[in-house]
């Protein structure tokens, strides 16, 4: 009963590094989010995708860039890493559905520190 | 500006006592959640309010959709330490390509101390 899955869970980059986290779920579910977490900012949501080869921007998206190559998988990548990119960084995913109250599902989180 | 308003930020409480969290906006909405979020987890979805004036109970945590739909309170009874994390609203926002997208209030932190 995985649910959403996020590799790695803890990770510290320097400035300039790139770095790819992964989100996997097992739920055939269509949507697919990633969102970061900061303190006194709530969660935000980076980039979405609402099918398999789909992907469009959220809220923040600038710095992050993200594929969707499988329906299970959807892959957050960070070019060159800047500090302001220090955050906790949530996926999540939702069944399709034609009117409200589908729940999103998260993953545990990806910590992530930029020196 | 920040479409969802939690209050308050912060709640630290005993065991055993009564408290309410509210989720307050200018806007109207047509459905919203409220999740709960424990340290080191992602947000868990406890509930979706759908019609104005609705009311749901989870056990101990009542909830309540205002009549015109801008509004939501969480009311919990007889606060437990279990009930310790970060209690977040949420909408669904429906237009142009942003279809089940949701955005999140800034969330409420909850402590029951024993």
């Amino acid at each position: 009963n995985a649910g959403v899955t996020q590799t790695p869970k803890f990770r510290v980059l320097k400035t300039g590094q790139s770095m790819t986290l992964l989100c996997a779920q097992d739920m055939n579910h269509e949507y697919m989010y990633w969102y970061r977490q900061d303190p006194g900012m709530g969660l935000r949501l980076i980039h979405y995708s609402v099918g398999e080869g789909t992907t469009a921007k959220g809220e923040v998206p600038d710095g992050y860039n993200v594929s969707r190559l499988k329906k299970q998988n959807f892959l957050l990548g960070l070019e060159s890493a800047a500090p302001s990119q220090t955050s906790v960084y949530f996926c999540a995913s939702r069944a399709w559905t034609g009117g409200a109250g589908q729940p999103q599902h998260f993953g545990d989180g990806t910590r992530l520190s930029i020196l | 500006t920040q479409l969802l308003e939690q209050s308050p930020q912060f709640l630290s409480i005993q065991e055993g006592e009564n408290l309410t969290v509210y989720c307050n906006s200018s806007s109207v909405f047509s459905s919203l959640q409220w999740y709960r979020q424990e340290p080191g987890e992602g947000p868990v979805l406890l509930v979706t309010v759908v019609t104005g004036g609705e009311v749901k109970k989870l056990k101990r945590l009542t909830f309540q959709f205002g009549d015109a739909r801008k509004d939501s309170s969480l009311h919990i009874t007889a606060a437990q330490p279990g009930d310790t994390g970060l209690y977040l609203c949420a909408v669904l926002l429906n237009y142009g390509g942003s279809q089940g997208n949701l955005i999140f209030g800034k969330g409420t932190k909850l402590s029951v101390k024993p």
